[in-house]
C-alpha cells in the first residue's frame, strides 16, 4: 500500500543543519518531493528527486534518498529563522497523484 | 504568470447548503489535481484532470462532489450538501509534468 511517514517535530537553533526525515512504502514511486508550507497558506515546493537519484543539491537544501531502505531525507544548511514551517515528504507514482506524510514542523530559534 | 490561484479563499455556509470553488491553474500547465488538507494532517488526493478529461477519483469523493474542467483550463469543485466533515482547506494544483504548483488553497466551514 501506500504510506509515507515523518517525524512531528524538530527544534534547532538558528545557524544549524536541520534534517527532516521521511519514509515511504511504496517501491514503485518514481518522484519524491519536499513541500514547505507556511501557516494558513498553500504548499511550496521546495525539491525534488528522481527515484534513481541518490542525491540532490539546491542551494541551502540538500536530498539524499535511500532506495532500498525507502528512506528520504531533507536538510537545510544554516537554519534560518524564516524556514520556520511545516516540511512535508510526499511521493508519486507515473504522472499521478501525491501521497504526502503527515508533515514535520520546524521550529527555528534564536 | 502569478501561479495557481483560487476562489474563495475563505467560505462559510450553513450545513446542507451547496458552494463551489474555482481553481485557475498556470497557463498550459495541462494538468490539473485537488486536494482536500484538514487540520494536522498532509493534503489528500481528490481528483485529476489531464486537460478536460477526469481520469482518477479517489474514494474520498463522494457522490455529493463533482469537479469539472470543461474547456481544459480552470476548473470548479461543489460539494452539494455539505456537512461538518467537509470543514477542511481544498487545494488545487497544476503540473506541466513532474511538479506540482498549489494554489494557495480555499478555507471551508460548514456551521
Amino acid at each position: 500500500g501506500e504510506d509515507v511517514e515523518q517525524s512531528l517535530f524538530l527544534s534547532v537553533r538558528e545557524g544549524d543543519s536541520s534534517v527532516i526525515n521521511c519514509t515511504y512504502t511504496d517501491s514503485s514511486s518514481t518522484y519524491l518531493y519536499w513541500y514547505k508550507q507556511e501557516p494558513g497558506a498553500g504548499l511550496q515546493l521546495l525539491t525534488y528527486i528522481f527515484s534513481n537519484m541518490d542525491m540532490k543539491q539546491d542551494q541551502r537544501l540538500t536530498v539524499l534518498l535511500n532506495k532500498k531502505d525507502k528512506h528520504l531525507s531533507l536538510r537545510i544548511a544554516d537554519t534560518q529563522t524564516g524556514d520556520s514551517a511545516i516540511y512535508f515528504c510526499a511521493e508519486s507514482i507515473g504522472t499521478d497523484k501525491l501521497i504526502f506524510g503527515t508533515g514535520t514542523r520546524l521550529q527555528v530559534f534564536p | 504568470d502569478t501561479g495557481v490561484s483560487q476562489n474563495p479563499r475563505h467560505k462559510i455556509t450553513k450545513r446542507g447548503q451547496n458552494v463551489t470553488f474555482r481553481c485557475d491553474p498556470i497557463s498550459e500547465h495541462n494538468r490539473l489535481y485537488w486536494y482536500r488538507q484538514t487540520l494536522g494532517q498532509g493534503p489528500e488526493f481528490l481528483t485529476y484532470f489531464q486537460n478536460e478529461a477526469q481520469l482518477e477519483k479517489s474514494r474520498l469523493l463522494s457522490d455529493r462532489f463533482s469537479a469539472e474542467r470543461p474547456k481544459g483550463s480552470f476548473s470548479t469543485l461543489e460539494i452539494q450538501r455539505t456537512e461538518q466533515g467537509d470543514s477542511a482547506m481544498y487545494l488545487c494544483a497544476s503540473s506541466p509534468y513532474n511538479e506540482q504548483y498549489f494554489g494557495p488553497g480555499t478555507r471551508l466551514t460548514v456551521t
